[in-house]
């Protein structure tokens, strides 16, 4: 099946400090999705990427979709308490089956 | 836009209990999504509609699990004979394909306890 590599596994920073995760998957995507989950909900949205190359930001938030499409990176700049959470990359297979990596989990100390 | 709507929120059952899950998915998305979460990991695919049709189901879903999406719109998710296995939170998703990027959109999850 699908392989999603989400790392780190879990981050612990300092508040006003800058984050990077990434995301690679065995296949090539032709979109990547990055979500933020918080403790018994679903997860929310942050930024959708459609292109290889492509740099998007949202906010403090910017992702880049890979150039050789098996990868995707996500920072948090000046990251603050309530980035606290697991961040999660989807991506589709062929018949657009979306996949999910295993999480980040971001722990970030006032 | 109300956005994806899942009822109920928690549900405690006995082994060997039948239950069932309902979702609401954005008016007018036309794929809807059933993902199942336990603790530490990231959703995992169980299955899918376009319309009214159910496109695939994971091959991890057991004969006891059925999804079904009847005129196309609300969606339910039943689990017959539940084991404590099956405790996990069941996440609904909807988007909107057909000329747009996809992108996904989440319900808050039915949170299902099998004592």
């Amino acid at each position: 099946g699908q392989q999603l590599n989400q790392s780190p596994q879990s981050m612990f920073i300092q508040e006003g400090e800058d984050v990077s995760m990434n995301c690679t998957s065995s296949s090539i995507f032709n979109t990547w999705l990055w979500y933020k989950q918080d403790p018994g909900e679903g997860p929310v949205l942050l930024i959708a990427l459609y292109k290889a190359g492509e740099l998007t930001s949202n906010g403090r938030l910017t992702a880049q979709f890979g150039i050789t499409r098996k990868d995707s990176f996500l920072n948090i700049s000046a990251s603050i308490p309530s980035d606290v959470g697991i961040y999660f990359c989807a991506g589709p297979t062929n018949f657009n089956k979306f996949y999910f990596g295993s999480g980040t989990k971001l722990n970030v100390k006032p | 836009d109300t956005g994806v709507s899942q009822n109920p929120r928690h549900k405690i059952t006995k082994r060997g209990q039948n239950v069932t899950f309902r979702c609401d998915p954005i008016s007018e998305h036309n794929r809807l999504y059933w993902y199942r979460q336990t603790l530490g990991q990231g959703p995992e695919f169980l299955t899918y509609f376009q319309n009214e049709a159910q496109l695939e189901k994971s091959r991890l879903l057991s004969d006891r699990f059925s999804a079904e999406r009847p005129k196309g719109s609300f969606s339910t998710l039943e689990i017959q004979r539940t084991e404590q296995g099956d405790s996990a939170m069941y996440l609904c998703a909807s988007s909107l394909v057909g000329g747009v990027n996809e992108k996904l959109f989440f319900g808050s999850g039915t949170q299902l306890s099998v004592l």
